[in-house]
């Protein structure tokens, strides 16, 4: 079975620090890989989505890729309160299809 | 002007009735989905529809059809609504693979 795994958290920092979310996922052929930011009671909003293996940067946001270590990672740069959220790691398996992990808290202390 | 947009927001109905959620997307996305996130917070792939035609079909109970009249339409019906459908449940639209927009969610309570 395909799975995304991502440590539930709480994940807690303070403002101003550089806070790290990781995921892992079994199914060595999956392609695209995506970040979303759930905020409580709300819709799932896309992030960034990365497909090759490195880095890709979008202001205080770097999602990396290591598609050998079946390992993707965000990190969010000079962190806000506002950043506190649920972040859900997902995996593009094929075809139209796309499994989620089920998502690290992030808590950003002012 | 709303990319996806989901009626209705809240539903709470008795058990065994049968309801729909309906969801319109203005992106001219070519595929569109419905999720499933329960009580935990996990998302889980229900039905996706490409272009009007059904491309993924998850194991769910027959009492849940989805329909798209049209590639900017996907409702889903729910019959004999139970207990354990009690959930939020996202329509999503996407176009390739640049990820989801997806709709604000219906909160389904079943009582």
């Amino acid at each position: 079975q395909k799975e995304v795994e991502q440590n539930s958290g709480p994940l807690s920092v303070p403002e101003g620090a550089i806070a790290s979310l990781n995921c892992t996922y079994s199914d060595r052929g999956s392609q695209s890989f995506f970040w979303y930011r759930q905020y409580s009671g709300k819709s799932p909003e896309l992030i960034m989505f990365i497909y090759s293996n490195g880095d890709k940067e979008d202001g205080r946001f770097t999602a990396q890729l290591n598609k050998a270590s079946q390992y993707v990672s965000l990190l969010i740069r000079d962190s806000q309160p506002s950043d506190s959220a649920t972040y859900l790691c997902a995996v593009g398996t094929g075809g139209f299809k796309t499994i989620f992990g089920a998502g690290t808290r992030l808590f950003v202390k002012a | 002007d709303t990319a996806v947009s989901q009626t209705p927001k809240y539903l709470v109905t008795q058990m065994g009735n049968d309801k729909s959620i309906k969801c319109e997307q203005n992106l001219g996305h070519d595929t569109m989905y419905w999720y499933k996130q329960d009580s935990k917070k996990f998302l889980k792939i229900m039905f996706s529809y490409n272009n009007k035609e059904l491309i993924i079909n998850e194991t769910v109970p027959n009492r849940f059809s989805p329909k798209s009249p049209d590639k900017a339409h996907l409702n889903l019906h729910i019959n004999s609504l139970e207990l354990g459908d009690s959930a939020v449940y996202f329509c999503a639209s996407s176009q390739e693979l640049l990820g989801y927009t997806f709709g604000s969610g219906t909160r389904l309570t079943v009582v």
